[in-house]
């Protein structure tokens, strides 16, 4: 089983609230990744990191950041979280493989956050 | 056009019979095909996956890649109440990109 968690598993906020997602691996991956899934669709990659200090966007415009510090923890961030925020948001990491096979990638359990 | 086309279901089935899930796509550069298992209200885990064209067998689970039709599939033979989840195909190319592409995925309920 992978080692990967994201806190909180659950969160309900008001509009215009900052929010912190929290998401932290143990298996010393390089490559971290978060994904949006709505009900019926397919994840959608927001963001995505190779390592320490680098941070890249994904295929879907999100008004969300991240950062990268430390190689475990990956924490995506929400200024001002507004209706159309709400969504199930999923943590992933991989060993970054560019050779040799798949670069499996290993999820967390999700945060689902709801904003009224 | 989505690059990758999944069957979104619902699938229902009885216990102990055969499920085949598709999958299609149209990036021919398209290497790596995986099947993950998403659990309700859990993330997704990887259950198989294959590199180019052919097939591969883990115990009840068999993959088949057809890279000639851009067509992937996964069976599950003798299914169990257990294997009800939504299940999502992914794919990526070689190299140093690797960034996966997912299916919609198909939600499956078998029934006992």
């Amino acid at each position: 089983e992978a080692d990967i968690y994201q806190t909180p598993r659950y969160l309900v906020i008001g509009t215009g609230k900052k929010i912190t997602l929290e998401c932290s691996q143990t298996m010393g991956h390089d490559k971290m990744y978060w994904y949006q899934q709505d009900p019926g669709m397919e994840l959608h990659l927001i963001h995505y990191s190779y390592g320490v200090n680098s941070t890249e966007k994904g295929d879907l415009s999100s008004e969300s950041t991240v950062s990268r510090i430390r190689t475990e923890h990956f924490p995506l961030t929400l200024e001002s979280a507004r209706p159309s925020h709400t969504s199930q948001y999923l943590c992933a990491s991989s060993e970054g493989r560019t050779s040799g096979g798949a670069d499996t990638q290993y999820f967390g359990p999700g945060t689902r956050l709801t904003v009224l | 056009q989505k690059e990758v086309e999944q069957d979104p279901g619902p699938l229902s089935v009885p216990e102990g019979a055969i499920v085949s899930l598709n999958c299609t796509y149209s990036n021919s550069a398209f290497q790596y095909f995986m099947w993950y298992r998403q659990y309700s209200r859990k993330g997704p885990e990887l259950l198989m996956y294959t590199y180019s064209s052919g097939n591969k067998e883990d115990g009840r689970f068999t993959a088949q890649v057809d890279k000639s039709s851009k067509y992937i599939s996964l069976f599950i033979r003798d299914s169990q109440p257990s294997d009800s989840a939504t299940y999502l195909c992914a794919m990526s190319e070689s190299g140093s990109a690797r960034q996966l592409t997912f299916g919609s995925g198909t939600q499956l309920t078998v029934l006992p």
